[in-house]
């Protein structure tokens, strides 16, 4: 069964304190892995699509890079405005398409 | 281009009732899904329809079910309601079967009393 675990469970950074959200998963077949964020109370945003090992990119302060086993999510001098849940999920390559969701990060930018 | 709709985006509803939500694709998107997302489970998935027809279905009992129209609009319905239902409903489309990406709906929050 395809596994999603996400740390830590919750962040709370000063505004420009850099670090990065881990997102380990475990899939028969990986044919892709997503970022998405959520604010309360709305649904998913989406970020990021990864393929293959070693793949990355970059939107604003964000940067999603992908290995064999995990994912990283690196904010880069975080504003208030980016404080939200931030959702990984995978997606197996073969039989049921349906994406598989980690519990999320909470991050908290302290201005 | 608008986004995904869903309606109602909030409902109360006693046990033992049934309810209907709704789900707006994005325009020329042919592949609606739906997940539930409550605070102890995260999100987990429901069903997806691509041309009017049920493709995958996720671990839920028979009481959810769901169907797609031929403009793509997607309903999802619960039967015989029980506490345990309330959750936040969220629809997601894509254009297609090749594309991968999800884009959400702000959701329908369900709360069963």
């Amino acid at each position: 069964e395809d596994q999603v675990t996400q740390s830590p469970e919750a962040l709370r950074l000063q505004e420009g304190e850099s670090s990065s959200l881990n997102c380990s998963y475990t899939v028969s077949g990986l044919r892709g892995l997503f970022w998405y964020r959520q604010d309360p109370g709305k649904g998913p945003e989406f970020l990021f699509t990864l393929y293959s090992a070693g793949e990355e990119k970059e939107k604003e302060r964000l940067k999603a890079t992908l290995t064999k086993k995990e994912s990283f999510l690196h904010i880069t001098a975080p504003k208030p405005e980016d404080s939200a849940t931030y959702l990984c999920a995978v997606q197996a390559d073969f039989g049921n398409e349906k994406l598989t969701f980690g519990t999320g990060t909470r991050l908290t930018i302290i201005p | 281009k608008a986004g995904v709709t869903q309606t109602p985006r909030y409902l109360i509803k006693t046990r033992g009732q049934q309810v209907t939500l709704s789900c707006s694709p994005i325009s020329g998107h042919r592949s609606v899904s739906w997940y539930q997302q409550t605070p102890g489970q995260g999100l987990q998935f429901l069903f997806e329809y691509f041309s009017e027809t049920q493709r995958n279905k996720g671990n839920f009992p028979g009481r959810f079910s769901g169907r797609q129209f031929s403009n793509s609009r997607s309903e999802m319905n619960v039967s015989t309601l029980e506490l345990g239902d309330s959750a936040l409903y969220l629809c997601a489309s894509r254009p297609g079967l090749s594309t991968d990406t999800q884009y959400f709906g702000p959701g329908t929050r369900l709360t069963v009393l």
